[in-house]
C-alpha cells in the first residue's frame, strides 16, 4: 500500500460544477497537508496548505482534512475551464520538510 | 511572495554534453532547496534535497557523480547534469523552502531534451 493514494483520473466536469479531489493516506504522523495545482508542461503551484485537522477556505477552494479517517479533499466550486490541470495532494510529518505526493489527479472542466 | 524562478525552462543538446539549471528564491532565503524529476503523467520523483552550503543529500538510485548539485547561497541552487544521454530527457523542477513550517514553492520546471 502506497503512503499516500490518489486517484489519477481524469475527472470530467461540465463549467460550474463542483469538484471534489481527494487523497487517503496511511502515516498516522502526518501533519501538514498541501494542495497544488500543476499545469502542462510548468511546476506545480501551491493552492492550499494546512495543518492538522479541519477546513480551510480561499476564494473558491476549500480545504479539508479529516485526520480520524485519514481523508483529505479538495472543493472547487463553480468549477472553469482554466481549473483544468493536475491537482497533487502532498503531506509530511512535523519531523520532516520532504512532502509525500500523490500521484496527481487530472481535472478537465468542459465549457 | 513566494516566487521561485527556474532557468532555462527548455534545453535541448546533443549526447554527451553538460547541462546546468538555476533555481532561485527571489523573494525569500531558502534554507533548503529540492530536485524532482518527473515522467510524462507521472508525480514528482525526489532526487535531492540540498541545504545552503553543505553537501546534497541524494535520495536512493539517485547517481550523484551524474547529477551534481549546488547549493552556493541561500538564494541558488544548481543541478547539472553531466554527460547528459537520451534516458536524460525529462522534466526536472526545484523547489525551495524557507523553513520547516512552511510548505515548499516550486519552480516551473526544464525540460530537458537529449538528442
Amino acid at each position: 500500500q502506497k503512503e499516500v493514494e490518489q486517484d489519477p483520473g481524469p475527472l470530467s466536469v461540465p463549467e460550474g460544477a463542483i469538484v471534489s479531489l481527494n487523497c487517503t493516506y496511511s502515516n498516522s504522523a502526518f501533519q501538514y497537508f498541501m494542495w497544488y495545482r500543476q499545469y502542462s508542461r510548468k511546476g506545480p503551484e501551491l493552492l492550499m496548505y494546512t495543518y492538522s485537522s479541519g477546513n480551510k477556505e480561499d476564494g473558491r477552494f476549500t480545504a479539508q482534512v479529516d485526520k480520524s479517517s485519514k481523508y483529505i479533499s479538495l472543493f472547487i466550486r463553480d468549477s472553469q475551464p482554466s481549473d483544468s490541470a493536475t491537482y497533487l495532494c502532498a503531506m509530511r510529518s512535523g519531523g520532516s520538510y520532504i512532502p509525500t505526493f500523490g500521484r496527481g489527479t487530472s481535472l478537465i472542466v468542459h465549457p | 511572495g513566494a516566487v521561485v524562478s527556474q532557468h532555462p525552462s527548455w534545453v535541448i543538446c546533443k549526447s554527451g554534453t553538460s547541462v546546468k539549471i538555476e533555481c532561485r528564491s527571489l523573494d525569500f532565503q531558502a534554507t533548503t532547496m529540492f530536485w524532482y524529476r518527473q515522467f510524462p503523467k507521472q508525480s514528482l520523483m525526489l532526487m535531492a534535497t540540498s541545504n545552503e552550503g553543505s553537501k546534497a543529500t541524494y535520495e536512493q538510485g539517485v547517481e550523484k557523480d551524474k547529477f551534481l548539485i549546488n547549493h552556493a547561497s541561500l538564494t541558488l541552487s544548481t543541478l547539472t547534469v553531466t554527460s547528459a544521454h537520451p534516458e536524460d530527457s525529462s522534466f526536472y523542477i526545484c523547489s525551495a523552502l524557507a523553513d520547516s513550517n512552511q510548505p515548499q514553492h516550486f519552480g516551473d520546471g526544464t525540460r530537458l531534451s537529449i538528442l
